[in-house]
């Protein structure tokens, strides 16, 4: 079963927008990742938050975590039409049967 | 550095069949994991390899199996296809076991008719 689940299914937003995606997770977590993927090809990792922090930045990206909420938001801001794609969060719990958890994604549009 | 590389890129094949897939890491990467994604599950965790053992599996049938050669370069088997079976298969690279990071593929589209 799903670890992650994203919200919204799907998200279309004009250039220059924000896009703010969610993710709510059901079990303790090591850390939690988020990666995109460019229509059915392979996933490409943005950012990976560890379960003790609360909030990180990459270049457009914000992501924060709220693990008393079992949650996580990942912020673009000033998006670009190269943007477009699906957004997925990731969750591990570490130890020995490491595996990442996938949540089922949010579809971004990005209309130029 | 070179990518992670799966071959084939496409591959259609018919009930009952068998089919393998290979991945080649990152240089330097030594654990492979395998992943399946369909439209209605999502992507799924099928195991990982660390130095030629399995070191996780997920939650699939025996059909499904994998090995890892001393090269790091890892192969996964499905026997006895079933319709169910046609999805998109990821492998992902990473330096070690457990390591957060994953290095992705292009993946094998794999269709079962």
């Amino acid at each position: 079963s799903q670890q992650g689940e994203e919200d919204p299914q799907a998200l279309s937003i004009q250039e220059g927008e924000n896009a703010t995606m969610n993710c709510s997770y059901k079990t303790s977590i090591n850390n939690l990742q988020w990666y995109r993927q460019n229509s059915g090809r392979g996933l490409v990792h943005l950012i990976l938050i560890r379960s003790n922090e609360r909030e990180k930045h990459s270049g457009r990206l914000r992501v924060t975590l709220d693990t008393s909420k079992k949650s996580s938001s990942l912020l673009i801001t000033a998006s670009r039409a190269a943007d477009t794609a699906s957004y997925f969060c990731a969750t591990d719990i570490g130890g020995s049967n490491y595996k990442l958890t996938f949540g089922k994604g949010t579809l971004l549009t990005v209309n130029p | 550095k070179a990518g992670v590389t799966q071959t084939p890129r496409y591959l259609i094949k018919t009930r009952g069949q068998q089919v393998t897939l290979s991945c080649s890491p990152i240089s330097g990467h030594r654990s492979v994991s395998w992943y399946q994604q369909t439209p209605g599950q999502g992507l799924q965790f099928l195991f990982e390899y660390f130095s030629e053992t399995q070191r996780n599996k997920g939650n699939f049938p025996g059909r499904f199996s994998g090995r890892q050669f001393s090269n790091s370069r890892s192969e996964m088997n499905v026997s006895t296809l079933e319709l169910g079976d046609s999805a998109l298969y990821l492998c992902a690279s990473s330096l070690e076991a457990g390591k957060n990071i994953q290095y992705f593929g292009a993946g094998t589209r794999l269709s079962v008719l």
